[in-house]
């Protein structure tokens, strides 16, 4: 399986915008790049996927280098509420294979 | 709509026993799959479902299995309980196995004595 590699922790404060990175190198060209978040005690959210273009929807923005070989998770404001584990997945034809993702502490 | 659920929430059992964990998927999602948290760590793939065939296995022993039923709700059966299988479950559904977004719920917080 392709895999990810994500920063342990990143820290920010409340209302600023927040980039996190994703690098996958071996990624094939079926591969999508999905982003899924975890609070506590809750389980995983989807946050957002994407192929080769830039992909924007409410709750995030998804940047993918022209080589797909990383990308980068971007929250415009965050908020308390975004304080959690944020992992990027590799999906093509199976499941989801989870690394130990980012945690994010939001500071007020 | 229903989100995914699960049950029960929590469960303790002691080690040598069989443990089964059952999910609901979100109305009209036909794949399911499973996965092991520890505490502390991402979540790892166990088995994934699709049309109540087995589509993906992940590395764990074949204490672990499960199936699908024609509703497409699933369980997860684990015998031989060892205090190492103390974790969340988590279930997820989607409408298809590839590629698609998936739901997860809540989980089931089971601990192993």
């Amino acid at each position: 399986d392709a895999k990810t590699t994500q920063p342990n922790s990143m820290e920010s404060n409340e209302e600023e915008p927040v980039h996190l990175p994703c690098n996958h190198s071996t990624i094939s060209g079926t591969d999508y790049i999905h982003w899924y978040r975890q609070l506590p005690s809750q389980g995983p959210e989807y946050v957002i996927h994407g192929l080769t273009s830039n992909v924007n929807n409410r709750m995030a923005s998804l940047a993918i280098a022209e080589d797909r070989k990383s990308s980068t998770l971007i929250l415009h404001r965050a908020t308390l509420r975004d304080a959690a584990v944020y992992y990027c997945i590799l999906r093509g034809n199976n499941d989801m294979r989870f690394g130990a993702g980012t945690r994010l502490t939001v500071k007020p | 709509d229903a989100g995914v659920t699960q049950s029960p929430t929590h469960l303790i059992k002691t080690r040598g026993q069989q443990v089964t964990l059952r999910c609901s998927p979100i109305s009209g999602h036909k794949s399911v799959s499973w996965y092991q948290q520890v505490l502390g760590q991402g979540p790892q793939f166990i088995f994934q479902y699709y049309e109540k065939e087995e589509r993906g296995r992940g590395n764990f022993p074949d204490r672990f299995s499960a199936r699908q039923f024609p509703n497409y709700s699933s369980e997860l059966n684990v015998n031989a309980l060892l205090l190492g299988d103390s974790a969340l479950y988590l279930c997820a559904s989607s409408f298809f196995i590839f590629n698609t977004e998936a739901f997860f719920g809540q989980g089931t917080r089971l601990t192993v004595v």
